[in-house]
């Protein structure tokens, strides 16, 4: 099955600073990447996602690229905000009947 | 409703204990997801439910994990003869289908187990 491996497990940064979150897979098959935001006491919500057939994605502040010889991913958040603190998970599956697989989990601390 | 309903919010037993865990997803939702989240472990994959077709127990941790979706729709995660070590947050998800467009999860707020 897919493994989905995540770093940092956490990461702190100043506000206005940038942050980027790293993630590889296990599974050439997998083609469908998303991002998902957990803010404390809250649920896991999803923020942004990429597809295999893309390199790169953006909304906003945020971003996601995609190297599938690498079999990598990572999320970049620019001008950090004291509300972009909250945990990230990364995670990847095939478009199919299958799991969706994730990371560990990104604690991102932005100091104001 | 609204969103992914899950009951209780709370639950507290003894080890030895049977816990039943409820998730109501979004109606019209095929897909139906049981994630496990304890401290630094992110978000574990339990069993996954897609319309009729059999479910994905592949990460139920043990035999004393089951689930069932009755009628394709409300959902009940059960742990019997509870330990410490199941305690965590069980996460419960739903989305509108699988497939290229339709993959974005709804999770509900969870049910926190404690297992004294």
């Amino acid at each position: 099955g897919e493994n989905v491996e995540q770093h940092p497990s956490t990461l702190s940064v100043q506000e206005g600073d940038s942050a980027v979150i790293k993630c590889t897979y296990s599974d050439s098959a997998s083609n469908y990447f998303p991002w998902y935001k957990q803010e404390l006491g809250k649920r896991p919500q999803l923020i942004i996602d990429i597809r295999s057939n893309v390199g790169e994605k953006k909304d906003q502040r945020i971003a996601v690229t995609l190297n599938k010889t690498a079999k990598h991913f990572s999320l970049h958040i620019t001008e950090t905000q004291p509300e972009d603190s909250a945990v990230y998970f990364c995670a990847a599956r095939y478009t199919g009947y299958s799991t969706l697989t994730f990371g560990k989990g990104t604690m991102l601390l932005v100091s104001p | 409703g609204a969103g992914v309903s899950q009951s209780p919010s709370n639950k507290v037993t003894e080890k030895g204990k049977d816990v039943e865990l409820r998730c109501d997803p979004i109606s019209g939702h095929t897909a139906l997801y049981w994630y496990r989240q304890s401290l630094g472990q992110g978000l574990e994959f339990l069993i996954y439910f897609q319309g009729n077709s059999a479910p994905d127990k592949s990460g139920l941790p043990s035999d004393r994990f089951s689930a069932e979706r009755t009628g394709g729709s409300v959902s009940t995660l059960t742990i019997q003869r509870t330990q410490q070590e199941d305690s965590a947050v069980y996460l419960c998800a739903s989305s509108l289908a699988h497939g290229a467009t339709n993959e974005k999860l709804f999770f509900g707020s969870g049910t926190q187990l404690s297992v004294l």
